[in-house]
């Protein structure tokens, strides 16, 4: 069964410094989103793409959080500069619709670590 | 603004029994209703999932009831065994290729 990658799985970093997450959805799917977890709450939506667009980043902090998928296939979400409060789940899901059926299938997710 | 609201934040059954999971949402927009399972260090799996346009659903020992002029929906797992001891979300959104909104969790432990 095809899943979605993400890689790393587990990153510690120092505050200031800059992160990389990569992910890699279930081919064909169109739609990509990244969403952050803080622990013990539900995911909450950073950025969607639809192909190599953004079609929502309004919850993304752009002064330090950017995200591409520059051929609409994989994705990388940075963090420069990395704070305290940015640790945390990082998931990543793709979906493809089909008439009114989108399921959003979640990778295993980068457990981020800023001390 | 928290769109969903899902209670309890956790929940003990002995196996074997009901497990009973309720979540309320505001946003009348919403059209889709996702349960999601989570499993330590896991990303979420998808359950089972619901339109309004029926009032329940259900796959194997999972069961959603949807009550659309309450804006409430719950997950019934029938019974529950320690291996579905796991974090359990529901989630809504207005349409496909949408943004899911999460309800904040509940951490199942289904007792031996």
């Amino acid at each position: 069964e095809a899943e979605v990658a993400q890689s790393p799985r587990y990153k510690i970093t120092e505050k200031s410094q800059a992160v990389a997450f990569w992910c890699d959805p279930i081919s064909g799917h169109a739609t990509l989103y990244w969403y952050r977890q803080i622990l013990g709450q539900g995911p909450e939506l950073l950025v969607q793409f639809q192909d190599e667009s953004v079609v929502d980043d309004s919850q993304l902090p752009k002064d330090r959080f950017s995200a591409e998928r520059l051929k609409g296939v994989d994705s990388t979400l940075k963090i420069q500069p990395a704070e305290l409060g940015d640790s945390a789940m990082y998931l990543c899901a793709s979906s493809l619709v089909t008439g009114r059926t989108d399921t959003q299938y979640f990778g295993p997710g980068t457990r981020l670590t800023v001390l | 603004q928290q769109q969903v609201k899902q209670s309890p934040q956790s929940l003990i059954v002995q196996k074997g029994g009901i497990s009973i999971i309720n979540c309320a949402y505001e946003n009348t927009a919403f059209d889709y209703f996702p349960w999601y399972q989570q499993f330590p260090g896991k990303g979420p799996a998808l359950l089972i999932a619901i339109r309004p346009d029926v009032s329940e659903k259900k796959e194997g020992r999972f069961t959603i009831s949807f009550n659309k002029s309450a804006k409430q929906f719950s997950l019934h797992i029938m019974d529950s065994q320690p291996g579905d001891s796991a974090t359990y979300f529901c989630a809504a959104n207005p349409g496909s290729a949408r943004q899911l909104t999460f309800g904040s969790g509940t951490q199942l432990t289904v007792l031996p």
